[in-house]
């Protein structure tokens, strides 16, 4: 597809399961993000994948918090045991390279998340 | 630390009223200034980026200014389609993930 692809749209899940987060990046892109938007909040880094390289893990808020990226392009974030304040998009994002390096990161649609 | 807010959180307009946005940064070494623009339920869309002091981008009834300090976003007779979140960010310091503003809720009465 011509964007960054995400799945589910939707997941409501129930307090203490184990939910997973798909995300297809733009074909080419080596750069990878995953945000957090709570309800009428601003977007919260979560993790990076860049390359080959280690991935920026510094925004996940509990170790039960894992993603990873498999063949440098699909993404799963893991989210173990959900909690009802897991309640949230998640966001998935990519770009050709850095942000820095002056290019545009595209966002998907997001994954709403409900925990009950 | 890297600091992106944004001002007001919400404006409200008559179709056609003029306004402008507002995102203050501190960040050592701009390497950019992204504004988005985020439907109700969607995510982020692209719309600009700056790079540098004194630079302006302009897509239909929006331009995007930059100074050393902070950018803002006009809006030039607005339209009821133009109500969305408005969203600014940056690459941070020391790292390339961007930091994000809160946002500014516009909504453009017929």
């Amino acid at each position: 597809g011509a964007g960054v692809s995400q799945s589910p749209s939707n997941k409501v899940t129930e307090k203490g399961k184990d939910v997973e987060l798909r995300c297809d990046p733009i074909s080419g892109h080596t750069a990878l993000y995953w945000y957090r938007q709570s309800l009428g909040q601003g977007l919260e880094f979560l993790i990076y994948f860049q390359g080959n390289s280690a991935p920026d893990k510094s925004g996940l808020p509990s170790d039960r918090f894992s993603a990873e990226r498999t063949g440098g392009s699909v993404s799963t974030l893991t989210i173990q045991r959900t909690q009802q304040e897991d309640s949230a998009v998640y966001l998935c994002a990519s770009s050709l390279s850095t942000a820095d390096s002056g290019n545009t990161i595209y966002f998907g649609e997001g994954s709403w998340l409900t925990v009950v | 630390e890297d600091q992106v807010t944004q001002s007001p959180e919400a404006l409200r307009l008559q179709e056609g009223e003029s306004s402008s946005l507002n995102c203050s940064y501190t960040v050592s070494g701009l390497r950019g200034l992204f504004w988005y623009r985020q439907d109700p339920g969607k995510g982020p869309e692209f719309l600009f980026t700056l790079y540098s002091a004194g630079e302006e981008k302009e897509k239909e009834r929006l331009k995007a200014t930059l100074t050393k300090k902070e950018s803002f976003l006009h809006i030039t007779a607005p339209k009821p389609e133009d109500s969305a979140t408005y969203l600014c960010a940056v690459p941070e310091t020391s790292g390339s993930r961007l930091t994000f503003g809160e946002g500014t809720q516009l909504t453009v009465n017929p």
